[in-house]
């Protein structure tokens, strides 16, 4: 079936990076755009940018540039969000979710990937 | 930058209808999507395109948006439905995703 499988928990330092995974199956990653949502405990949700794994073009959210990078590795089906100089704010969970183009619903999301920023 | 605002919460009875409004500027020139959040789980998607929905969705989940306003409507409501729900649009002007502020629907 069709889905998308995040890596597992991290636990980091103030100042560190994180690099989180999303492995697709059941569906031709390429055609599909890949977005990157955040959720910190108790409030909504925030869209951080999206990924073309057929052309790794990307889109980043204002409040992020400069500090996430969305990649892939097409022979594996996986794509990839790397925040650097993380800070206790950007402890949350963090999910993947695929959408046909860049204006399109996502449909199918990963399972989420919980963050934790802590001294 | 584009705003989407919702009321945090809405209680409806069983069986009776819950509306849930998403409001922005001239929001209906745009597409809305609905998302519903079971806690401890990832969204799911209930509309797109303002009022379609996905297979397996079930016909009781509907959408409209006109004006400044767009809304979900979940008719014949179940205690299986008590959840966040989430609208969202493409801000071309910002190339932008953006949500909702979410509204967490009680089951009374």
């Amino acid at each position: 079936q069709v889905q998308l499988v995040q890596s597992g928990a991290e636990v980091k330092k103030p100042g560190a990076s994180v690099k989180v995974s999303c492995k697709a199956s059941g569906y031709t990653f390429t055609s599909y755009d890949i977005n990157w949502v955040r959720q910190a405990t108790g409030q909504g949700l925030e869209w951080m940018g999206w990924m073309n794994p057929n052309s790794g073009n990307t889109g980043y959210a204002q409040k992020f540039q400069g500090r996430v990078t969305m990649t892939r590795n097409t022979s594996i089906s996986t794509a990839y969000m790397e925040l650097s100089s993380l800070r206790s704010e950007d402890t949350a969970v963090y999910y993947c979710a695929r959408a046909p183009s860049i204006r399109d619903a996502f449909d199918i999301w990963g399972q989420g990937t919980m963050v934790t920023v802590s001294s | 930058s584009y705003v989407l605002t919702q009321p945090p919460s809405v209680s409806v009875a069983p069986g009776k209808t819950a509306r849930i409004t998403c409001g922005g500027n001239n929001i209906g020139s745009k597409s809305v999507h609905w998302y519903q959040q079971k806690p401890g789980q990832a969204p799911v998607l209930v509309i797109y395109y303002d009022s379609d929905r996905p297979s397996g969705i079930p016909e009781r989940f509907s959408g409209s948006n006109s004006g400044n306003t767009a809304t979900l409507t979940i008719s014949r409501v179940e205690a299986g439905d008590e959840a966040d729900y989430y609208c969202q649009v493409w801000d071309s002007s910002s190339d932008h995703q953006v949500f909702g502020t979410g509204t967490k629907v009680t089951v009374l």
